[in-house]
């Protein structure tokens, strides 16, 4: 299985900060990479997927990077609705594998 | 737009089988278009794939659970479900049901979940 490893595993901002998440691949895999978003008690959100590309109706605050091994989300500017947990999950080969998340609070 | 809701037994013994159902609405569960997944959560820990059915049949399961699930399709009734064998406390999560229109691997949309318990 194809490991994904991100950092931080948690973080301190405030609003309005420029937060930005990392995530390797144990492997290459091209651009196959999905982030999503996750609050407590509810699924989570679909945001960006194959690495770039913005889901609809996501906020353009979100952006995503990378190719390859090394991956980031980044959030511009920190909004309150922001803090949550973000997961990133490579879509290159079965299984699909989830990032151990990153946990964004507010400092 | 399609929706996904899961349901299912909330708490269940060790040693028994796990059945869980998604009911599909807004679709199909025929359409060729999506592959449906089913992913859990263990309380405070990351996700896992368990593995995705298509109507046509074709299935692909996590080699890590394979041994232990089971998934299909009722198409009369326009669900999808998953059995899991021989549960332990490890397999204490939430179940979430998910899929993405044409790919089996990402997720847009995802059923609010099911708690599910492993306790005697």
């Amino acid at each position: 299985d194809i490991q994904m490893t991100q950092s931080p595993s948690s973080l301190s901002a405030s609003v309005g900060d420029r937060v930005t998440i990392a995530c390797r691949a144990s492997q290459g895999i091209d651009s196959y990479l999905h982030w999503y978003q996750q609050t407590p008690g509810k699924a989570p959100k679909l945001l960006i997927y194959v690495a770039t590309t913005l889901q609809s109706g996501v906020p353009s605050r979100f952006s995503g990077g990378g190719s390859g091994t090394d991956f980031t989300l980044t959030i511009s500017s920190l909004q309150p609705e922001d803090f949550a947990t973000y997961y990133c999950q490579q879509g290159y080969s079965g299984p699909p594998t989830f990032g151990q998340g990153t946990k964004v609070e507010i400092k | 737009q399609v929706q996904l809701q899961e349901s299912g037994p909330g708490l269940v013994k060790p040693s028994e089988t796990l059945s869980l159902t998604c009911t599909v609405s807004g679709g199909s569960v025929n359409s060729d278009s999506y592959y449906w997944s089913w992913i859990r959560q263990p309380p405070g820990m990351q996700l896992e794939w368990i593995g995705y059915i298509h109507h046509s049949g074709s299935i692909n399961y996590n080699p890590s659970l394979k041994s232990r699930v089971t998934m299909s399709v009722d198409t009369s009734k326009n669900q999808f479900s998953l059995k899991l064998l021989s549960l332990t406390t490890a397999d204490t999560a939430t179940y979430y049901c998910a899929t993405k229109i044409d790919t089996p691997w990402s997720f847009d949309l995802w059923g609010r979940g099911t708690l599910v318990t492993v306790s005697s």
